[in-house]
């Protein structure tokens, strides 16, 4: 079975802090896929990223970053000079690369909050 | 592009009442799940469904099922509701590239709250 651990729950910074939210996989499968996705208040998930087990290339999108390591099993997200607007709960999530095995599994999540 | 609609927004039901949820996935995608998000509970997967037909479903009781239309739109029935089941009900779609579901990533909607008092 799979599981996503995200130890952290709950993460206060001031605007303008760079911030590492955590997140750790188990998964038994050589091939799977990883994700964030941001739950702002008005509750949609918005896709982030997507990393697959045979890519650990580190990914950065704007003040956004990813860094994917197989050999301890994280996957973590780091926000550099976050923002208001950065406030919210994200996920990790893990799926296989097999049909019946493509859903989600998340993590509990973790809420940040970006104090002005 | 229209992403992933669902409706209603809200729903309040009494305990023991049927609630019926809808979906319509993003243009193109032909699979659609749904996840329960409840209070102290986390995101968990409740039902996939791909080209009308239901592929694998989450560790929920019968009473929570649903279809997938030639649209590919869908809903979610639960019936006999109880209390527990008040939560955030949140649909997704994705597309395939060839056999392989888990090649594009899934996108939400924005979630129907479910209330039963």
């Amino acid at each position: 079975a799979q599981k996503v651990t995200q130890a952290q729950t709950e993460i206060s910074v001031v605007e303008k802090e760079d911030v590492t939210l955590d997140c750790v996989y188990e998964t038994r499968d050589t091939t799977y896929y990883l994700f964030w996705y941001k739950q702002p208040p008005s509750g949609e998930l918005v896709f982030l990223i997507r990393r697959n087990s045979f890519d650990e290339q580190n990914e950065i999108s704007g003040r956004y970053s990813w860094n994917f390591q197989k050999s301890t099993s994280s996957f973590n997200f780091t926000i550099t000079a976050s923002q208001v607007v950065d406030s919210a709960v994200y996920f990790c999530a893990l799926s296989l690369d097999t049909g019946a095995n493509s859903k989600l599994t998340f993590g509990k999540g973790i809420t940040l909050s970006v104090r002005p | 592009e229209a992403g992933v609609t669902q409706s209603p927004t809200h729903l309040i039901k009494t305990r023991g009442q049927q609630a019926t949820l809808r979906c319509s996935p993003i243009s193109g995608h032909t699979s659609v799940y749904w996840y329960q998000q409840a209070l102290g509970l986390g995101l968990q997967f409740l039902l996939w469904y791909d080209e009308g037909e239901e592929r694998n479903r989450g560790n929920f009781p019968p009473r929570f099922s649903g279809r997938q239309f030639p649209n590919y739109s869908s809903e979610l029935n639960v019936n006999a509701l109880e209390l527990e089941d008040s939560a955030l009900y949140l649909c997704a779609s994705s597309g395939r590239t060839g056999t392989f579901y888990s090649n594009q990533p899934q996108h939400f909607g924005d979630g129907t709250r479910l209330s039963i008092l």
